[in-house]
């Protein structure tokens, strides 16, 4: 069974900071999931990455294989980022479903 | 396009009833998986369903069932509720499997009195 770490797990910033949240995993993979998660629960996927980068605007996603080790960035942090951040990981092969770290609660102060 | 559509948003139920729970996938997504959500545990796999099959199970008890209809559209069941079953219920469709990309619904809130 995969072991999701994620790190850490609440960060609070002040707007315009460069944020870096951490995510490693046990056991290979097939691809990782960088998801975020407002009040009230809805859930929106950010990036899937099987390696490499990937970035969507303010958001960058990386990923190390052979380390079993992903980080998402967000830059020039601004108060609606303000979420959970949630790495989950698939492992293929017919496997369980996704499995989650425990979120990392992220609070961007104006 | 639509997205996951999960009914209904907000549920009280009483112990010992039961509850359906209702989720539509995006347009051609044949597969369809299921999560449970609370503070304690996080996020947990349920069971997913591809092609009106159960094709994994996490660790829940069987009073947690699922189905598939043939429009890809899934249910979750869940019998004999009890007060630890208050969670948001979330289900999350994808092409084939959650490498080719995976998008949430928003959640059933289920409140067990």
């Amino acid at each position: 069974k995969n072991e999701v770490e994620q790190s850490p797990q609440n960060l609070t910033a002040q707007e315009g900071e460069f944020i870096t949240i951490n995510c490693s995993y046990s056991v290979g993979i097939s691809a990782l999931h960088w998801l975020q998660q407002h009040p009230g629960g809805g859930i929106v996927s950010l990036f899937m990455l099987s390696s490499g980068k990937k970035k969507h605007g303010r958001l960058i996603a990386t990923i190390n294989i052979q380390e079993k080790h992903s980080s998402l960035h967000i830059t020039a942090s601004h108060p609606r980022d303000s979420a959970v951040y949630i790495c989950a990981v698939y492992s293929g092969g017919g496997a369980d479903g996704l499995t989650f770290g425990k979120g990392t609660h992220l609070i961007i102060q104006p | 396009k639509a997205g996951v559509t999960q009914t209904p948003r907000y549920l009280i139920k009483t112990r010992g009833q039961q509850v359906t729970l209702s989720c539509s996938p995006i347009s051609g997504h044949r597969s369809v998986s299921w999560y449970q959500q609370t503070p304690g545990q996080g996020l947990q796999f349920l069971f997913e369903y591809f092609s009106e099959t159960q094709r994994n199970k996490g660790n829940f008890p069987g009073r947690f069932s699922g189905r598939q209809f043939s429009n890809s559209r899934s249910e979750m069941n869940v019998s004999t509720l009890e007060l630890g079953d208050s969670a948001l219920y979330l289900c999350a469709s994808s092409l084939l499997t959650p490498d080719y990309g995976y998008t949430f619904g928003s959640g059933t809130r289920l409140t067990v009195v």
